[in-house]
């Protein structure tokens, strides 16, 4: 079975721009998470999709959004980029149902480096 | 909210010695606490988790303990090995709504050899 896949993996963006980071899931997997990496500020949870819903949120601006397909494919958007938010971005898909506390499968991220 | 903290920041081991990493958490609601391994440059992978109604796991030379009183956890590696070298990350979730895990800062494992 596949896994998690990210794309780009590698982005560079200018101040004040926006960017698209795309994420398919492993199939059957009907959860997507969204998560920053920075070397200050570790594993820092963005959102999670579950039936094209955001089920949970984080504490990011509201320049982050993400959004899922019926597919379960999903995308996350961050809009007039700063400096702080160049970062390795993780998502993560999991097999959970109605609940949660189902174990992240994680891809190979998307790093974002805005110059 | 959840917070999680986690001890130490950076390891070092000798080959063949034991090694452990211990995480606190602040939400007693909390009750699956899954352990991440992450080599440098590759994705964060799943070595072992445990939940609340369970004190103990192990896997071959990975345990994982849970005291739920004291609301800390913790992963044991016995018998190091060189390819256990990687940062590791500790998270706690309560997951009544949906998948939310709160991650530890991380531990940074080097296995001399």
């Amino acid at each position: 079975k596949a896994g998690v896949t990210q794309t780009p993996r590698y982005l560079i963006k200018t101040r004040g721009q926006q960017v698209t980071l795309s994420c398919s899931p492993i199939s059957g997997h009907r959860s997507v998470s969204w998560y920053q990496q920075t070397p200050g500020q570790g594993l820092q949870f963005l959102f999670e999709y579950f039936s094209e819903t955001q089920r949970n949120k984080g504490n990011f601006p509201g320049r982050f959004s993400g959004r899922q397909f019926s597919n379960s494919r999903s995308e996350m958007n961050v809009s007039t980029l700063e400096l702080g938010d160049s970062a390795l971005y993780l998502c993560a898909s999991s097999i959970t149902g109605g609940g949660g506390n189902s174990p992240l499968h994680f891809g190979n991220g998307t790093r974002l480096t805005v110059t | 909210g959840e917070n999680v903290e986690q001890h130490p920041s950076t390891l070092s081991v000798q080959e063949g010695d034991s090694a452990v990493i211990k995480c606190t958490y602040s939400d007693s609601a909390s009750n699956y606490f899954p352990w991440y391994k992450q080599e440098l440059g590759k994705r964060p992978q799943l070595i072992i988790d445990i939940r609340s109604n369970v004190g103990e796991k192990k896997d071959q030379r990975i345990a994982v303990t849970l005291n739920k009183t004291a609301k800390h956890f913790s992963l044991h590696i016995t018998e190091t090995q060189p390819e256990d070298s990687a940062v590791y990350f500790c998270a706690a979730s309560e997951g009544n709504y949906g998948q939310n895990f709160v991650f530890g800062p991380g531990t940074r494992l080097s296995v001399l050899p």
